[in-house]
């Protein structure tokens, strides 16, 4: 069935660097989510992109959404340690069919 | 803010034993799931339920699962035989809608452990 592929899987960062992990796929997308997953929790929504090359930002958080809507990336600036977790990415194909997530990327904020 | 909520947070049973994962779904929402995670891995989807019904399963969801919603507020997940790779995070998540764009709302969890 359609995936997405994430890399890297793992990011280890200085606190202050910045961090972009990626989210590809061979199909064309009608959406993309993406969750964030601290340590032992659960998968938290963090924003939804839909349209080609769109652009949004949440405070130090930056997602983007490929104009052939065949990637998206989410960059982090200047990372915290708040930032910790791993990052998904994740998709419907149409509007009953469930989320399928990428594999995520573990992100590590050294102090 | 509402929120799912889980019970129990973590299950211990031995292999080939019976386990219910409970949850409840934030109350004004109509789609509910379940996912489970194995640990280190990605999130899977497991099945889909609406009006009272199976709206879509995965190639996990075979026939140890089934899942029910007993009551107006409560949403389960029976494993009749637990295996010992059923072992994993259990999330249940629920949507006020089943659009593309709806977003999900997951729970904490059930750590289900089979020895």
């Amino acid at each position: 069935g359609q995936q997405v592929m994430q890399i890297p899987q793992y990011q280890h960062v200085q606190e202050g660097e910045d961090f972009t992990t990626y989210c590809n796929s061979s199909t064309t997308l009608s959406n993309i989510q993406w969750y964030k997953q601290r340590p032992g929790g659960h998968p938290v929504f963090l924003i939804q992109l839909v349209k080609s090359g769109e652009v949004k930002k949440q405070k130090r958080l930056t997602f983007q959404f490929g104009e052939a809507k065949k990637n998206s990336s989410l960059h982090i600036t200047a990372t915290q340690t708040t930032d910790v977790g791993t990052y998904f990415c994740a998709f419907k194909i149409s509007g009953n069919t469930p989320l399928v997530f990428g594999k995520g990327t573990r992100l590590s904020v050294i102090a | 803010e509402p929120e799912v909520t889980q019970t129990p947070s973590h299950q211990v049973t031995q292999m080939g034993q019976e386990v219910i994962l409970r949850c409840v779904p934030i109350s004004n929402h109509l789609y509910f799931y379940w996912y489970r995670q194995i640990l280190g891995q990605k999130v899977e989807f497991l099945v889909s339920f609406y009006n009272n019904e199976i709206s879509e399963k995965s190639e996990i969801f075979d026939d140890q699962f089934s899942v029910e919603r007993p009551d107006g507020s409560n949403f389960t997940l029976k494993i009749r035989s637990t295996k010992l790779e059923d072992s994993a995070m259990y999330f249940c998540a629920s949507s006020e809608m089943a659009g593309l764009y709806n977003e999900q709302f997951f729970g904490p969890g059930t750590r289900l452990t089979v020895l």
